[in-house]
């Protein structure tokens, strides 16, 4: 079976300071992998997806993603984060056995202080 | 542009009533979904749809129904509410498996 695992439930990071979110996956066959946001009391927004091809993948509102292949690993990543972009992430994984829908991480609160 | 709706944003129920929550898309996607999020537990599957006429269970199905009369309406029925389906519920829609999913704006499900 397609599966995320997000080990961390909480990152802290301070504005400006680069932040990661960490999400590792297990797959059979090629990994369809997918990053979510969602802020207090609002649906999913797409941040960005590894599909095929660069390992380093760039999405919406600065925010990049490194597929490693060897680490079975897809963490999100900033350089410098802002106060806005505290909220709550879900990495996902396409599973081609349930109609190409999603399975997705316990979801990782990212809390950024002024 | 419109893209997946649901309706209603929010609803109570009583133990053991029911009612449909809706989901429509205007992107002509042959692929839904829905999901409900509890917290502390990500988003977890509740049944799918791979084109009009054709639906399969999810992760976590029971207590609920679904059907698929066209590729536009994707609506999810509880059959008798129960405290354990409070929940938010979101149905998503894609075309394929290469384009990310698109989310509704939620359903906030209480059942007292």
């Amino acid at each position: 079976a397609q599966s995320v695992a997000q080990p961390e439930d909480q990152v802290n990071v301070a504005e400006g300071n680069p932040l990661t979110v960490k999400c590792t996956y297990s797959v059979s066959g090629n990994p369809y992998l997918f990053w979510y946001v969602q802020y207090p009391n609002r649906g999913l927004q797409f941040l960005l997806k590894y599909i095929t091809g660069d390992n380093l993948v760039k999405g919406s509102y600065g925010f990049e993603a490194e597929f490693n292949k060897s680490q079975t690993s897809f963490h999100l990543k900033k350089p410098s984060a802002l106060v806005s972009d505290s909220a709550l992430y879900f990495c996902a994984v396409r599973d081609p056995n349930s109609g190409y829908a999603l399975n997705f991480g316990k979801g990782t609160s990212l809390l950024v202080t002024p | 542009n419109a893209g997946v709706t649901q309706t209603p944003k929010f609803q109570v129920l009583k133990t053991g009533q029911s009612m449909t929550l809706q989901c429509a898309q205007d992107m002509n996607h042959e692929y839904m979904s829905w999901y409900r999020q509890d917290p502390g537990m990500g988003l977890r599957l509740i049944h799918y749809s791979v084109g009009a006429g054709i639906t399969d269970q999810g992760e976590v199905p029971n207590g609920y129904n679904v059907s698929r009369s066209t590729t536009e309406d994707f609506p999810l029925r509880l059959l008798s509410a129960a405290p354990s389906q409070t929940s938010v519920y979101f149905c998503a829609s894609t075309p394929d498996v290469y384009t990310e999913a698109f989310f509704g704006q939620g359903t906030r499900l209480t059942v007292v």
